[in-house]
């Protein structure tokens, strides 16, 4: 079974607007960590925001926030005020377990249009 | 300070051949991780690291295997290339593990390897 859904392939959003990409995850454990990263088209990993399962508060990080829904497994990332340099892959990512390792989605490619 | 570093950053392989990847970091961090990327898709797990001389499989291990001889170091060996492996590896660190723990992987810039 897939532990991090991005049901979203791709999506278009106007520069200067707000959007969101969701992802959804599935998990027992009450205690797990939710990331999000942006590969832009150089391939490089960067990594955005994390939200803790037992954070009492959505996670902001300068233009990105988690809107995070516990009871519902979701942990979408909102942009606001798109950029033209916003354009890439996003992905979600869970740590769950030992070992710190991260299971990710299979990505949200964000074009911004001018 | 260089962060991740992964050489090298292409490779093309014949079918049955043999390589390794090398992956060294500078940031003293424990855990250390090998991914793979295939076009379109997320990241796949195949082994990682909680410190020197101790490894795991993730998700994705065959026809892989690597070893962490010293906490800068975790390099990927393939042994008998397939068409299958083509790939983008991706090797990362974090200085933490803990599940509650907000401490990122770092990436690497990555290897694209193909094999024909």
């Amino acid at each position: 079974a897939q532990k991090i859904t991005q049901t979203q392939p791709g999506m278009f959003v106007q520069e200067k607007e707000a959007v969101t990409l969701d992802c959804t995850y599935d998990t027992s454990d009450p205690s797990y960590g939710l990331f999000w990263y942006k590969q832009p088209s150089s391939g490089e990993m960067i990594f955005l925001i994390y939200q803790g399962s037992y954070d009492q508060q959505n996670a902001t990080e300068g233009r990105y926030s988690l809107n995070f829904q516990k009871a519902r497994k979701s942990a979408n990332l909102v942009i606001s005020a798109s950029q033209l340099g916003d354009s890439a892959m996003y992905f979600c990512a869970m740590r769950e377990g030992q070992g710190g390792k991260l299971i990710f989605g299979q990505g949200t490619e964000l074009s911004v249009k001018p | 300070n260089a962060g991740v570093t992964q050489t090298p950053k292409f490779r093309i392989l014949k079918i049955g051949q043999s390589m390794t990847l090398q992956c060294t970091q500078d940031m003293n961090h424990n855990y250390m991780y090998w991914y793979r990327q295939d076009p379109g898709m997320g990241l796949k797990l195949i082994y990682y690291s909680v410190g020197a001389g101790i490894t795991d499989k993730g998700e994705v291990p065959n026809g892989y295997n690597v070893s962490r001889s010293t906490t800068e170091d975790f390099p990927l060996r393939l042994e008998l290339a397939a068409p299958s492996q083509t790939s983008v590896y991706f090797c990362a660190s974090s200085a933490y593990g803990g599940v509650r723990n907000n401490s990122p992987l770092h990436f690497g810039n990555g290897t694209r390897l193909t094999v024909t």
